[in-house]
């Protein structure tokens, strides 16, 4: 199956700080990347939907300030966290879908990042 | 609006069992549903889909998942249960009106095999 490669896997930061997370689609090319949010036994919250070359779709709630996202490519989205802050800390998983059609095909997800802010 | 659900936060299962994780859905037009699996601290691994078709649907791992469009269900299914199963599972659709066509999650269901 179709891979997909986030780095790092954890990362620690002090508050106030930046921290950038990318997402790669290792051997397909992906249109759309997707980025989810995920609280300890709990399901996935959608943060945010990023085009290759075109601004992101941010949910409902989130900050696009605060939560940047670039696609700059078929095969890398970013995700940064701008002055990250102690209630940032989570598991953020992002999730590539192969180009075809988007009603039927299937979404990848990544192994996720656990981010903590002290 | 799309969604699913699954009514169980937690389904225990003696190893060698069979198992099944539920999942009701409410969708607008034709549904696109998706099964998961997640390991501790890992992202998630894609099981199955449902797009058209038979409704028995194989999957990775000896899984499999009956589409019900009468009953609006599409439970997840595994003739013998092992050990190594154990992981929380999520049902999911496709939200075929939003233009990224994104997926609607669960709440996700906590699958304990014990040997």
């Amino acid at each position: 199956g179709a891979v997909v490669s986030q780095h790092p896997s954890w990362v620690i930061c002090k508050s106030g700080t930046s921290v950038k997370i990318e997402c790669r689609s290792l051997d397909f090319q992906a249109t759309t990347m997707f980025w989810y949010r995920q609280f300890p036994k709990q399901s996935l919250m959608l943060m945010a939907t990023s085009n290759e070359g075109s601004k992101a779709t941010y949910e409902q709630g989130v900050e696009k300030d605060k939560f940047l996202i670039n696609h700059a490519s078929l095969t890398l989205s970013t995700l940064t966290v701008t002055s990250a802050h102690p209630e940032d800390s989570s598991f953020y998983i992002c999730s590539a879908r192969q180009r075809g059609l988007a009603s039927t095909d299937t979404q990848y997800f990544g192994p996720g990042t656990r981010l903590t802010v002290l | 609006a799309q969604s699913v659900a699954q009514p169980e936060d937690q389904v225990n299962v003696a190893e060698g069992n069979p198992l099944t994780v539920k999942c009701t859905y409410s969708v607008s037009g034709n549904p696109y549903l998706f099964w998961y699996v997640q390991y501790p601290n890992r992202g998630l691994q894609f099981l199955l889909k449902y797009i058209t078709g038979d409704n028995l649907v194989k999957g990775s791992y000896g899984f499999e998942a009956e589409f019900n469009k009468s009953q609006t269900s599409f439970h997840l299914k595994k003739p013998s249960a092992l050990v190594s199963d154990s992981a929380l599972y999520f049902c999911a659709v496709r939200d075929i009106y939003n233009q990224g066509g994104k997926l609607i999650f669960g709440q996700g269901t906590e699958l304990s095999v014990k040997p």
